[in-house]
């Protein structure tokens, strides 16, 4: 089955711990995707790549960190300086250019306790 | 500032009656809009783009530049349409990288 996973799909944690949400994707996409949802705010950006070894701060980074070593993967890492880290978080992938769908992961829903 | 807005959190409806999810924008250059559908325990899909100004599933929307506006229509609502819609907008030209509104909550009561 093609597409983009997300794993763990639930995840907790002690405050203070940080913690890594894996996201592959087996359709050759050259750009990938991290995006915090919460109720009532909609997407944020967290982190974005374009290209592998490649990596920008979306809207939100503060308290998160992405590497992107491989082209088919791109973990992020919420560490204990992110102040709210309990959420929805969503992967997403897309091929280079212009008009071009993205793909989502099922998600990860992290609880920082 | 860029910006998207959909002004109702939820909108519920019977089957059968019209459906007009709101979506406003806020973007100084040519703007790449999109709507996201999200059903239970399914992932964030693409619905539709105001590029291809094509039909999905019986739903349409329009670019309105002069009220910069993209709001979602479907003539006649089905039960299967309940969802979390998300209007979204593409300012670089990189579709991945996007701006999303709150989101709509659609139910279709029967």
């Amino acid at each position: 089955d093609g597409g983009i996973t997300q794993s763990p799909k639930y995840l907790f944690r002690k405050e203070g711990q940080n913690v890594t949400l894996s996201c592959e994707q087996n359709l050759n996409h050259d750009a990938m995707y991290w995006y915090r949802q919460d109720p009532g705010q909609g997407l944020r950006l967290i982190y974005y790549s374009q290209i592998v070894n490649d990596f920008q701060k979306g809207d939100i980074a503060e308290g998160y960190s992405v590497s992107r070593e491989k082209k088919e993967s791109f973990p992020l890492t919420v560490t204990s300086a992110q102040k709210n880290p309990t959420a929805f978080y969503l992967c997403a992938s897309s091929m280079a250019g212009i008009n071009t769908e993205a793909f989502f992961g099922q998600g990860t829903r992290l609880t920082v306790v | 500032a860029q910006r998207v807005t959909q002004p109702e959190k939820l909108l519920s409806v019977f089957k059968g009656a019209p459906v007009e999810l709101k979506c406003n924008y806020s973007y100084s250059g040519s703007p790449e809009l999109f709507w996201y559908v999200q059903y239970s325990r399914q992932r964030l899909q693409l619905l539709l783009r105001h590029i291809s100004r094509e039909s999905i599933k019986g739903f349409t929307a329009d670019l309105n530049k002069g009220e910069t506006s993209f709001h979602l229509k479907k003539p006649f609502a089905q039960e299967e349409d309940s969802a979390m819609y998300y209007c979204a907008l593409n300012p670089s030209g990189n579709t991945g990288k996007l701006i999303f509104g709150q989101g709509t909550t659609l139910q279709v009561k029967p």
